[in-house]
């Protein structure tokens, strides 16, 4: 069964430092994997998915099958970066699982 | 882009009464639509699968006599909860899935719809 976690419930940062957000997955196929966002008071929307290989707001985020990790970095936080991200895996069919998210809370 | 649409945002209804939120695709059929619930400060928990045409398919734990899903067109899917109570008092939000991406795994959602029953 597909499984995705997420370990940090809340992650602090002060604006400009990097920071990383993990994921990692479980699934015995291959799976698609994204990153949703959810600003405060806006509806999900997607952030970036791994087949794209592009950043997105400064953010990357390379799958590593070997580690089957999906991890969202960016070199240097804004506060507008406060949010709440989720990962999530699709198999290409009728299932897509997402995280329990991390709530990201850049310090001024 | 894709745009769901979620209606109605928010409502307040008594207990005891039952409660519509449409999900509509705009620009783009969805054969699948998905609704989760959200509470406060914690993730999505999926609730089921609409698939237009045929009958839902609901997660475990999840009743599908109080949540009733109906995906009549391409475009549009309900959500009905029935006689509802105070512990049905939630965020209840769906997704699309726009086959118009490459992959075809990527998920626009609605803005949610706030359901507090009295």
């Amino acid at each position: 069964a597909q499984r995705v976690t997420q370990p940090e419930k809340l992650l602090s940062v002060f604006k400009g430092a990097p920071v990383e957000l993990k994921c990692n997955y479980s699934y015995s196929g291959s799976p698609e994997l994204f990153w949703y966002v959810q600003y405060s008071r806006q509806r999900l929307q997607l952030l970036l998915r791994h087949i794209s290989r592009e950043s997105i707001k400064g953010f990357t985020a390379d799958l590593n099958k070997g580690e089957t990790s999906f991890h969202l970095k960016k070199p240097f936080a804004q506060e507008e970066d406060s949010a709440m991200y989720y990962c999530a895996l699709g198999d290409y069919g009728q299932n897509f699982v997402f995280g329990p998210g991390t709530r990201l809370s850049v310090l001024p | 882009g894709a745009v769901v649409s979620q209606h109605p945002s928010w409502v307040i209804c008594k207990s005891g009464t039952s409660v519509k939120i449409e999900c509509r695709s705009l620009d783009f059929q969805a054969t699948t639509m998905f609704w989760y619930r959200q509470f406060p400060k914690k993730s999505l928990m999926l609730m089921a699968t609409s698939n237009e045409g045929s009958k839902a398919t609901y997660e475990q734990g999840v009743e599908k006599d109080k949540f009733l899903i109906n995906h009549a067109s391409l475009t549009l899917s309900t959500l009905t909860v029935t006689s509802a109570h105070p512990e049905d008092s939630s965020f209840y939000i769906c997704s699309a899935r726009d086959h118009s991406f490459s992959g075809a795994n990527v998920l626009t959602f609605g803005a949610g719809s706030r359901l507090t029953v009295l």
